[in-house]
Formats: C-alpha cells, structure tokens, sequence
C-alpha cells in the first residue's frame, strides 16, 4: 500500500521557469512532510518540511504548499536552474514511537538550458 | 565532519555467498535505518533500529539481517543474497525516529547479485 503517492515521474523544465512536484498522503495522522533532494552518486539530504499547522513554508527559491483538507501538498522550485536537475522525494510521518518516515516514489526532475 | 560512511560503495557478488554492507555514523544518532532504493518504487524501509541492542523490521525486511551491538554501527547481512535483492541500499541516521532535522543518509552501496 503505497502512502504516499508521488507525481510526476519525471519532469523537464526550462531554465527560469517553474517546477511542481505533487504528493498526496492517506494517513490523517501524518504531521510531518520533508522533501529530500537526491543528487546522482549521493544519498538523500533534507531539503525543505512543513508541519500541517502551516499552509505554506518558503526558504529561498524552495516552497512547500500544503493543503491538509485533500491531503496533499507540492513542492514549488521558482526560477529552476540547471544545478536543481535531481531526483525529489517527498515524505511523511507522525509523531509517535511507532513511527517512521514513509518516502514518495521520486521525481526525476531535468532543467535545461 | 558530520556524517553517514557506508562500505563499499559498489559491490558485485554471487547469488548464495554471505555478504555484509557496514554503516557508520558519527552524530551520536539513536536511530539508525536501512533503505533499499529501486527505481518508481522510491526508498523503501528495510530494518531500523532505535537504539543499541534494539532492532525491528521496516516494509521489505525478509532476506535482510541487522545488527545494533553499538551506538555508531548498524550493519547489514545478506546472508544468502538473490539477484532480486540488486538494489541501491542507502543507511541513515537521525536523532529520533522522526526528527524535524531530518535523516542524514550516506552515499550508498550499489549491489549487484548475479
């Protein structure tokens, strides 16, 4: 059962322009939503979280909107530049020892000149 | 330098032959995972553990062992690999289980079972 459902796959955008990665979760206890940036031959590394008390965080070019009514929130990549070409995850978890955090299945995004 | 050193980076073996990837961190971290990463099925959880000596099973644990003996290490055993467990196996560390600084993951092991 896949808990958090990830879209696009892939994602080519022009130099400037706008990037929009989509995640939808099922579990209502989630209150934590990273995105992690992945970088070809590297692990993960956090990039941006929200908690769901916020509708929207912002840091730099990265924005996270976050719609806890459809469950869903988006990563938003304004002014997308060559040096964001990397694969996306989005994730979810809760609070409680039972926990853990559930990844997305990845955006491969591509930003060309 | 805080980090996440897993060994090796590439490995190639034989389906059947024992094969253990190690995992070091040096944050103090408690908690400790293995992730395998497959292509359009994203990181799924392999085993985690949230302290010395206590270890527990993520989504896809069968043909995966681990081991939590102390704070920093956290090896993985394939004891009788198959060529379905050619994967990308990443580690990772945080300080709990779900921590608002993140899991710091190390660059990755690459297996390949033939």
């Amino acid at each position: 059962q896949q808990q958090v459902k990830q879209s696009p796959q892939s994602l080519i955008v022009q130099k400037g322009g706008i990037s929009i990665i989509n995640c939808a979760y099922e579990n209502t206890a989630f209150d934590y939503f990273p995105w992690y940036q992945q970088f070809p031959g590297k692990g993960p590394a956090l990039l941006i979280a929200i908690r769901p008390d916020v509708s929207e965080k912002k840091e730099g070019r990265f924005t996270i909107s976050f719609n806890k009514s459809a469950k869903q929130f988006s990563l938003h990549i304004m002014d997308s530049q060559p040096g964001d070409s990397a694969t996306y995850f989005c994730a979810a978890s809760y609070t409680g020892t039972a926990s853990k955090l559930t990844f997305g299945t990845g955006t491969r995004l591509q930003v060309t000149l | 330098e805080a980090q996440v050193t897993q060994n090796p980076r590439y490995l190639i073996t034989v389906t059947g032959k024992k094969l253990t990837v190690t995992c070091s961190q040096n944050m103090n971290h408690e908690y400790m995972s293995w992730y395998r990463q497959d292509p359009g099925l994203g990181l799924r959880q392999i085993y985690y553990s949230m302290n010395v000596e206590v270890t527990d099973k993520g989504d896809v644990p069968e043909g995966y062992k681990v081991s939590r003996k102390e704070k920093r290490n956290f090896p993985l055993i394939l004891e009788s690999p198959s060529p379905n467990q050619t994967s990308l196996y990443f580690c990772a560390s945080s300080y709990r289980k779900t921590s608002i600084w993140g899991y710091t993951f190390g660059s990755g092991t690459r297996l390949t079972v033939v």
